[in-house]
């Protein structure tokens, strides 16, 4: 089974740029996406396809992938962008979602 | 409204089953492959499994975890989906969404989430 590797936690400053990144074999061969959540509510689709941002998500939110490694790139860091963020990737019968990484906006 | 709302949760012993539904609205239901994802508290999130269309013979595909104890159906004419779960454990115990996507992310990236239903394995 695929496996993708988040880690925990990164802290920014408003204003700061937040690079959240994800690691694991299945991305060489298959899109990534990027969903964010929040406390007490569902998930929501951040990127697709790696690099494609969701219609009425802002600019500053990025993606991109070199490799086996995706990264969730966030400028200009608001408060508002303080959540859970996971990468989901996989095949048409096998899907992972990375552990998770809390940004935190300090 | 594009709308997905889950039902059936509950308290259930261990051993025992539940069944959720998941009613969907507002997308071509038919045609769209219809997942479940699910979050244990304090957890991250787990996919769970996944139903095709009809045009892709209703194929079904499970995360070993709940492989040979959980079952994915379909209802096109009552634009649901259902999620069986036998055999329940104690580790089942999450909130389970049901997602699934729509034209705007034709690769099939999850764009549409229910509010989620709590189901606690405990005795």
């Amino acid at each position: 089974s695929y496996e993708l590797t988040q880690l925990p936690s990164v802290s920014v400053s408003p204003g700061q740029t937040a690079r959240i990144t994800c690691s694991g074999d299945v991305l060489g061969e298959n899109y990534a996406d990027w969903y964010q959540q929040k406390p007490g509510q569902a998930p929501e689709l951040v990127i697709y396809e790696d690099s494609e941002r969701y219609p009425g998500i802002p600019e500053r939110f990025s993606g991109s992938t070199s490799g086996n490694t995706t990264t969730l790139t966030i400028s200009r860091v608001l408060t508002e962008d303080e959540a859970d963020y996971y990468c989901l990737s996989g095949d048409e019968d096998n899907w992972v979602f990375g552990g998770g990484t809390k940004l935190t906006v300090l | 409204e594009v709308q997905l709302v889950e039902s059936g949760g509950g308290l259930v012993q261990p051993g025992g089953s539940l069944k959720l539904s998941c009613a969907a609205s507002g997308f071509t239901f038919s045609g769209s492959a219809m997942h479940w994802v699910r979050q244990a508290s304090g957890k991250g999130l787990e996919w769970v499994g996944r139903i095709r269309s009809k045009a892709n013979s209703y194929a079904t595909a499970y995360a070993a975890s709940v492989k040979g104890r959980f079952t994915i159906s379909r209802d096109d004419s009552k634009n649901t989906a259902y999620l069986q779960m036998n055999s329940l454990k104690t580790e089942d115990t999450a909130v389970y969404y049901c997602t699934s996507f729509t034209v705007v992310t034709p690769s099939g990236a999850f764009d549409i989430w229910g509010q989620g239903t709590m189901v606690t394995v405990s005795s």
